[in-house]
């Protein structure tokens, strides 16, 4: 299916552990970004991509690694989980190249972390 | 001072009422400025983007923005129970494609 997807959609772990938060997108977009979003915070903005291999940190990347190794595909790990970490995970894409382009959404991860 | 602010809400309004959405933003520079509705439970989906000083106009929602003043806005007219959800406002400052989204307002609208 084209469009913007995430995987697993719903994911319970327990701390320490390792999590990988999956994200594709079809429209070949340069830039993709992760965001987590709390209730009182909106939406945080953890890491984005301007293109394979080019990543940056957003306002909250502590705890978190990505890497884009391919245009269509921005991984986040959470390398050690911590319950603070518990948040609704939203990756996002756009074309780029002006400052006027939408950023369109996936349907985002649930992560609890026990 | 946050980047990006809105009102707090819940703002509730009857059906078939206007009702009027609010955002600041504290960056001069900011380029463009979105309107995001989201669901509960779903993503943020685009309903309007403006550019340029003034109102823009998208069936029964306008979008005003007023530079000087730092200010955008969301009209939604003739009100239904379906627009009823959370409203985020996002700023993208520069040529980064970095937004900044505001912390959203509650919309309830009340049949």
């Amino acid at each position: 299916d084209a469009g913007i997807t995430q995987s697993p959609r719903y994911k319970i772990t327990e701390t320490g552990r390792q999590v990988t938060l999956m994200c594709h997108q079809t429209w070949s977009h340069s830039y993709m970004f992760w965001y987590r979003q709390d209730l009182g915070h909106g939406l945080r903005l953890i890491y984005y991509s301007a293109a394979a291999d080019i990543t940056d940190k957003g306002e909250v990347p502590d705890g978190y690694v990505v890497s884009r190794s391919k245009t269509e595909n921005f991984p986040l790990t959470l390398e050690s989980a911590t319950r603070s970490q518990t948040s609704v995970y939203f990756c996002a894409s756009t074309s780029g190249g002006t400052p006027y382009n939408e950023q369109f959404f996936g349907p985002g991860t649930r992560l609890t972390v026990l | 001072q946050k980047e990006v602010e809105q009102n707090s809400g819940p703002l509730s309004v009857p059906e078939g009422a206007i009702a009027s959405l609010n955002c600041t933003y504290s960056d001069r520079g900011s380029q463009s400025f979105f309107w995001y509705r989201q669901y509960s439970g779903k993503s943020p989906e685009l309903i309007m983007s403006i550019y340029s000083n003034g109102d823009k106009e998208d069936g029964r929602f306008t979008a005003q923005l007023n530079k000087a003043s730092q200010y955008v806005s969301l009209l939604i007219r003739d009100s239904q129970p379906s627009d009823s959800a959370t409203y985020l406002c996002a700023v993208n400052k520069d040529y980064g494609q970095n937004f900044v989204f505001g912390p959203g307002t509650r919309l309830s609208v009340l049949p």
